[in-house]
């Protein structure tokens, strides 16, 4: 069975500090890899995906991911975080045809 | 390109009543995806269509939670009858094929009091 984790629920930043959120992916094989960001009342709307080929993967709104098998982890970075950050943020994996599995999600705040 | 339209915005029912999603996902998409999130968690699985037959159900309460997806386009979630514990957001997604990336609606939030 698939699964991911979260293990931050609660990050908080200082505005212009870098960031980063932690992801770990439970998966047989090389699983498709996705971040989401949720910001209050809205759908989720994505930031960036892996599915192969270079490792670290760039996103919208200035964020990056790294994936990385050995730790069978898929951490979500920027370098320096916008107050319009603030948000909750979903990892999600994706066994190649069937079910798109979500992480606990983290929420972020970010302080002025 | 349109986004996936999803209504009603809010419901709120009493315990035991029915209630009814809708979803129109973006077009040309082949999945489309119903998941309930709970406050304070990450979106479940309910339900995958793939064109207009089901992919995974697994995680459907079948005794009160229905879904259809007729003709392949637009879907309806029903609940009936309504318990408490499913107050949540119902969310609808669609992605191109199965193993691409979902496109999420601003989804539904229900209330069962």
């Amino acid at each position: 069975a698939q699964s991911v984790t979260q293990p931050d629920i609660h990050i908080t930043v200082s505005e212009g500090a870098s960031l980063e959120l932690r992801c770990n992916y439970s998966y047989g094989a090389t699983p498709y890899l996705f971040w989401y960001v949720q910001s209050p009342g809205q759908g989720l709307q994505l930031l960036l995906k892996y599915f192969s080929g270079d490792t670290l993967v760039q996103g919208i709104k200035g964020f990056e991911a790294e994936f990385k098998r050995s730790q069978s982890s898929f951490n979500l970075r920027k370098p320096s975080v916008h107050w319009s950050d603030a948000a909750e943020y979903f990892c999600a994996l994706n066994n190649a045809g069937n079910m798109l599995t979500f992480g606990g999600g983290t929420r972020l705040m970010v302080k002025p | 390109e349109a986004g996936v339209a999803q209504s009603p915005r809010y419901k709120i029912i009493e315990k035991r009543q029915s209630v009814a999603f809708w979803c129109n996902p973006i077009s040309g998409h082949a999945t489309l995806y119903w998941y309930q999130q709970i406050l304070g968690q990450g979106p479940k699985l309910l339900i995958q269509f793939q064109n207009n037959g089901v992919v995974d159900d697994s995680q459907l309460p079948k005794d009160r939670f229905s879904a259809e997806r007729l003709k392949g386009v637009d879907s309806t979630l029903k609940i009936q009858p309504a318990k408490l514990e499913d107050s949540a957001v119902y969310l609808c997604a669609s992605s191109l094929f199965q193993n691409t990336e979902a496109f999420f609606g601003q989804g539904t939030r229900l209330t069962v009091v």
